[in-house]
């Protein structure tokens, strides 16, 4: 059963500071991995899709890569503003097409 | 430029009611899903429906029914709700199954 696990759970950085996000999982044979940001009481909202040929993606100051072979992906956010402030989640997806969520990492860009 | 609209946002019922969530999405995606999210569990998925005819369980169908009226709309449906069911309620869709998601913005349901 693929497991999705996200660390740290938490993270409070200053503005300006370069972060990354990781995100592992423990079966190999993913379809896609997508990260997702999500704002206190809204939905979430799709950053990046990697599809399980790709190694990395890149939109903006965000860039996303993929490690299938270790089971890892990471996000880098760049120049981080306070506006970057939400909850970052990642999710594969499998043979089946159904996506399997982590529980994500609650970043505070402080000003 | 509306998405994918979820009704009610919030909703408040007693032990044993019945109540139906809509989901309606305007972009002419094939696949729809009906997600709950809990704290400390991440987003579970109760059930998806790939295209227009089908649906699917996901990891946590059971209290919960679907209906996929036509290509825009994806119903979830509570027969007789618990208080385990008291969640946010997410529907998303994508223009086919393994593509990029789009949520809505959530059902907040509470049952006593």
């Amino acid at each position: 059963k693929q497991e999705v696990t996200q660390i740290p759970a938490a993270l409070s950085v200053p503005e300006g500071e370069n972060l990354v996000l990781n995100c592992s999982f423990t079966d190999s044979a993913i379809y896609n991995l997508q990260w997702f940001r999500q704002d206190p009481g809204k939905g979430l909202t799709s950053l990046l899709l990697i599809q399980s040929s790709q190694r990395e993606q890149t939109s903006g100051r965000l860039n996303a890569s993929l490690d299938k072979s270790s089971g890892r992906s990471t996000l880098y956010i760049a120049a981080s503003q306070p506006g970057d402030s939400a909850t970052y989640l990642c999710a594969v997806s499998g043979s089946s097409y159904k996506l399997i969520f982590g529980s994500g990492t609650r970043l505070l860009v402080r000003p | 430029n509306a998405g994918v609209t979820q009704t009610p946002k919030f909703q408040v019922l007693k032990t044993g009611q019945s109540m139906t969530l809509q989901c309606a999405q305007d972009m002419n995606h094939n696949s729809m899903y009906w997600y709950r999210q809990d704290p400390g569990m991440g987003l579970r998925l109760i059930y998806y429906s790939a295209s227009e005819g089908t649906t699917d369980k996901g990891e946590v169908p059971n209290g919960y029914n679907v209906s996929r009226l036509n290509k825009r709309e994806f119903s979830l449906r509570l027969e007789s709700a618990a208080p385990s069911q008291t969640s946010v309620y997410f529907c998303a869709s994508s223009r086919d199954r393994g593509e990029k998601l789009f949520f809505g913005s959530g059902t907040q349901l509470s049952v006593l």
